[in-house]
Parts: structure tokens; C-alpha cells; sequence
């Protein structure tokens, strides 16, 4: 069983800075990893799928990372409307998330 | 537009059964593998199962592995869970979802809006 560590668990930050999440594998899953946001009361929306493709209709303020066990997802300069939780996801073997990293903005 | 509408949530007393249906529009059914993942509440995500897009092959989470059943008709662009023996364990809203791309076990680029399944005397 793959287990997927995301941190960290709460995140706060300012309108313009920049946010930077991170998720570990607990074995190497390539670069199957995508990244998912849940705003209250809604499914989750993807976001980044392969470490580093933004899906489609994604701003450009979102990227994400990494390969093997280490990945991360940043987001440029952050918006009001990108307070939300954060999923990351493996496919690797079945299905995976992490536990999740909230972000809120000051 | 692609759309995912799930169905047939509600409450239901421990070891009882209930079926979950999902209605799909705007993409060709039977090309994609389709997901049920659920989300208990105020916790995360948990993969529950997968069928492929002929309905050839299943997969099952270990948690719900010879209660739950997933199957699909493709004539009516439908996706079924048939969840048997449920516990408190179970109570969560389930998301059916899309595979991005043919090509099977896939990120998910496409969720419905939910429906909540509750367990409780």
C-alpha cells in the first residue's frame, strides 16, 4: 500500500504571495501524481495531472512538480478564490490520496 | 458539457443494503473507466472502485472488497455501486467520476456532485 504524506496541514498566507505544497510517496510512483482542490460543499476539481499538466481550463498560477516520492504544488500568487483544500493522488498501484493541506488566505 | 449525476443516497440502518446510480452526459460512456470515490465527514478521500469502460474488468479498495459491486450500462450511460452489509464505516458522500483519458486508470477530470450515504439504527 502506497501512503502519500501532505504538508503542511494548514497553510496561511497572504493575496499575492506564493504557496508551495507538498506531497510524499512512501515508495516511488513515477510521476503519477496529480493534484486535486475541494472548495466547501463541492467535489474536487483537478488540477495538475502527471506531477507537472495542468488540466484543461487551469490558470497558469498553478504548476506542479516532481518525480519518485517528492512532488510539490505551487501556486504563483495566490487569489482570494483559491482558499480550499488540497489533495494530492497517486496512481501508481490502485488509488491513493493524501490526507490533504488546507489553505487559507489572511 | 460533460456531466456525472449521482443518485439513490440516503439513510439506511447497519447491514443494509443500497444501490447507487450514476447518469452521464456529453462524452463518449462507454470509452472511459469510471470511479466511485468517497469522502466521509469532514475527512479526505478514499478510491472505492473502478470499471473499465466495457465493464470487463473491476476493482475494489481492500475496505469494500466482497460487499460492494460495481457495474455499468453503457446502452443507458449509467454507473451503479451495489453496496451490501454496510457499517457506520461506510457513511460518507460518494463522487462518481471520470477518467481524463481513454486509456484507463487515469487522474479524474470530471466528478459528480455527490450523494450522501448514511448508516445508522
Amino acid at each position: 500500500e502506497i501512503v502519500l504524506t501532505q504538508s503542511p496541514a494548514t497553510l496561511s498566507l497572504s493575496p499575492g504571495e506564493r504557496a508551495t505544497l507538498s506531497c510524499r510517496a512512501s515508495q516511488s510512483v513515477s510521476t503519477y501524481v496529480a493534484w486535486y482542490q475541494q472548495k466547501p460543499g463541492q467535489a474536487p476539481r483537478l488540477l495538475i495531472y502527471d506531477a507537472s499538466n495542468r488540466a484543461t481550463g487551469i490558470p497558469a498560477r498553478f504548476s506542479g512538480s516532481g518525480s519518485g516520492t517528492d512532488f510539490t504544488l505551487t501556486i504563483s500568487s495566490l487569489e482570494p478564490e483559491d482558499v480550499a483544500v488540497y489533495y494530492c493522488q497517486q496512481r501508481s498501484n490502485w488509488y491513493a490520496f493524501g490526507q490533504g493541506t488546507k489553505l487559507e488566505i489572511k | 458539457e460533460v456531466q456525472l449525476l449521482e443518485s439513490g443516497g440516503g439513510l439506511v440502518q447497519p447491514g443494509g443494503s443500497l444501490r447507487l446510480s450514476c447518469t452521464a452526459s456529453g462524452f463518449t460512456f462507454s470509452s472511459y473507466t469510471l470511479n466511485w470515490v468517497r469522502q466521509a465527514p469532514g475527512k479526505g478521500l478514499e478510491s472505492v472502485s473502478a470499471i473499465t469502460g466495457n465493464g470487463g474488468s473491476t476493482y475494489y479498495a481492500d475496505s469494500v472488497k466482497g460487499r460492494f459491486t460495481i457495474s455499468r450500462d453503457n446502452s443507458k450511460n449509467t454507473l451503479y455501486l451495489q453496496m451490501n452489509n454496510l457499517g457506520a464505516e461506510d457513511t460518507a458522500v460518494y463522487y462518481c467520476a471520470k477518467d481524463r483519458s481513454a486509456m484507463g486508470h487515469q487522474s479524474h477530470d470530471f466528478w459528480g456532485q455527490g450523494t450522501l450515504v448514511t448508516v445508522s439504527s
